[in-house]
This record gives structure tokens, C-alpha cells and sequence, in this order.
């Protein structure tokens, strides 16, 4: 079973910053199956990224996705004060689905 | 407009049951897989359970922490997904999301219903 690691647990910034947040995977896998999503409090998640750098629809381009292999990034080049979440990366493989424990964005 | 909405949830009684509901519109919901994920009090995504099209014959899965005590089923005539558990235990406590799946990805979510596990 994949596992998924985020890094780092908080990351604290300022509007207008650049914010970028790892995903590491135990082994190797594929781009096409490395999603993003972003979570704001009481709410439910939304898609963002998925294939490792494809936008879902609507999501701006600032938000941006790369990767391959174990170490997968998703960039946010100017944070927006809309932006500040929590951010997790997910996996599908074997007809089983992981989400890795989240980033938190905060207000610096 | 797609509108998933989630039903059903409540405080139960550890070793109790309870059916989850999912109303999907705005979509053809019997193309699609759908799925539900759970997430605790203050902290992180769980995938529950998955259950395929008609087209692909229904197929199910589940994360092994359910696998045995949960089960998915859909109704392509009502547009509805069911999720239904028992033996819950207090660990079950979250809120369940119902979800989309477009190819592996979850793109389209409901709102939420919590639920309590709790004696």
C-alpha cells in the first residue's frame, strides 16, 4: 500500500508569497494518479490538480502542479487571502485511494 | 447544475447501524462511480468505499478499516447512493462525504452529514 507524506505540516506566509508543499510517496508511481485538493474550514474539499499537474476546472493559474515518481509539489505562486486552507494529495492505485495528511496554509 | 446531497446521518450507539443516503442531480448518474469518503473531528481524509457503474457491473471496494461492517450500494433509479454500516464503532465518528469519481479522482462533493459514534 502507497503512503503519502506532506510536507511541511504548517506553512506559514503572507499574502502575495509564493507557497510550495511537497508530497512524497513510499514507492514510485504515476504522474496520472497524483491529485490535489484544498479544504477550507466547514467545508468540503475541492478538486484542484489532478494527473499531477493538470487544473481542474475553474481553478486559477496560480496553482500549479509537478512531479513524478516518490516527490510531487503543488505550487501556489501568489497566495491569494482566499488561499490560505488545508491542501492534500491523494493517490489511486490497486482500487484503493490514500490522501496524505495535509498541509496547512496559515496567515503569517 | 450537479447537486450531491448526503442524508442520514446522527449519534448511534457503538455496535448500532445506520444508512447513509447520497441524492445525486444535474448528472448522469448512472455513468459514474461514486464513492464516499469520511473525515474525523480535526483531522485528515479517509476514502470509505467505492461502488462502479452498472456498466462495469457495480463493482465495490472498501478501505479496510470498514471492510466487512460497511456496505455501498446504489439505486440508478432513484439517482441515490446508500452506504450502509453497522457495528460501528467510536472510531466511525466523522463526517461522510459523498463524491463523484471521474476516472481515479474525486471531482464533485457533497456537503457532508455527520456522524457521531458515541454511548
Amino acid at each position: 500500500e502507497i503512503v503519502l507524506t506532506q510536507s511541511p505540516g504548517t506553512l506559514s506566509l503572507s499574502p502575495g508569497e509564493r507557497a510550495t508543499l511537497s508530497c512524497r510517496a513510499s514507492q514510485s508511481i504515476s504522474s496520472s494518479n497524483l491529485v490535489w485538493y484544498q479544504q477550507k474550514p466547514g467545508q468540503a474539499p475541492r478538486l484542484l490538480i489532478y494527473d499531477a499537474s493538470s487544473r481542474a476546472t475553474g481553478i486559477p493559474d496560480r496553482f500549479g502542479g509537478s512531479g513524478s515518481g516518490t516527490d510531487f509539489t503543488l505550487t501556489i505562486s501568489r497566495l491569494e487571502p482566499e488561499d490560505f486552507a488545508v491542501y492534500y494529495c491523494q493517490h489511486y492505485g490497486n482500487s484503493l485511494f490514500t490522501f496524505g495528511p495535509g498541509t496547512k496554509v496559515d496567515i503569517k | 447544475e450537479v447537486q450531491v446531497v448526503e442524508s442520514g446521518g446522527g449519534l448511534v450507539q457503538p455496535g448500532r447501524s445506520l444508512r447513509l443516503s447520497c441524492s445525486v442531480s444535474g448528472l448522469t448518474f448512472g455513468d459514474y462511480a461514486m464513492n464516499w469518503v469520511r473525515q474525523a473531528p480535526g483531522k485528515g481524509l479517509e476514502w470509505v468505499s467505492f461502488i462502479r457503474s452498472r456498466t462495469y457491473g457495480g463493482a465495490t471496494e472498501y478501505a479496510a478499516s470498514v471492510r466487512g461492517r460497511f456496505t455501498i450500494s446504489r439505486d440508478d433509479s432513484k439517482r441515490i447512493v446508500y452506504l450502509q454500516m453497522n457495528s460501528l464503532k467510536t472510531e466511525d465518528t466523522a463526517v461522510y462525504y459523498c463524491t463523484r469519481l471521474q476516472r481515479d479522482y474525486f471531482d464533485i462533493w457533497g456537503q457532508g452529514t455527520l456522524v457521531t459514534v458515541s454511548s
